[in-house]
């Protein structure tokens, strides 16, 4: 069965350096979306991507943040400096279309720990 | 402001137990909302419901969505350890890309 793939499991990372946390959405999907969730705290949309294209994104997704999709198989997750309150998992979710008849397919998650 | 809100936040129930999950939401122009299970990692996909008042079934996991009173609930009938996790309601919205969760309930089923 197809699934969404996400890279690498686990990122330690020093506060201000920059991270890149990398997701294979399933193949014939349209739709990418990454969440975060802090620990203990709800799952928190951060931003959807479309036909390249950022299609909306929350007031947690700011100019720190950025978003790829480099070779059309990568769906990239680019946080410039990190800050501490950085520190969640990070869930990338891919979706065939957006419409009533869907389902939206979450990979593993990365666990981004920033010191 | 768009927001999802679940009910209980917790609960604890013995094995063989039939529990009910709320979800209510307050959404400009919904479309759809979303059942997930999150156990260790990541949320994977239990129902969509689009339609008031028909039920989705999946074994013993059942759920009804009323868009009148703008809740769904989430049924688990002769709970199994197995089922205990934390049950993720999301919300989508037409004119967004984007889903709106609850902060989920924390099911532990005991044996």
């Amino acid at each position: 069965e197809p699934e969404v793939t996400q890279t690498p499991s686990h990122q330690v990372t020093q506060m201000g350096q920059e991270v890149i946390l990398r997701c294979v959405p399933i193949s014939n999907h349209l739709y990418f979306y990454w969440y975060r969730q802090i620990l203990g705290q709800k799952v928190e949309f951060l931003v959807s991507f479309y036909n390249n294209e950022i299609s909306e994104k929350s007031e947690i997704f700011d100019d720190q943040f950025s978003v790829e999709r480099p070779d059309g198989s990568n769906f990239t997750l680019k946080i410039r400096s990190t800050k501490l309150e950085d520190s969640a998992m990070y869930f990338c979710a891919s979706a065939p279309r957006v419409l009533s008849n869907y389902e939206q397919y979450f990979g593993p998650g990365t666990r981004l720990t920033v010191t | 402001e768009d927001k999802v809100v679940q009910s209980p936040l917790s609960l604890v129930v013995h094995e063989g137990d039939t529990v009910t999950l709320n979800c209510s939401y307050e959404v400009t122009n919904f479309r759809s909302l979303l059942w997930y299970k999150q156990e260790k990692k990541a949320p994977t996909f239990l129902f969509m419901l689009t339609s008031s008042g028909i039920e989705k079934k999946s074994g013993r996991l059942s759920s009804i969505l009323d868009k009148k009173e703008l809740f769904s609930i989430l049924n688990i009938t002769a709970t199994q350890t197995g089922d205990s996790a934390v049950y993720l309601c999301a919300v989508y919205t037409s004119g967004t890309y984007k889903y709106i969760f609850g902060t989920g309930t924390r099911l532990k089923v005991l044996a």
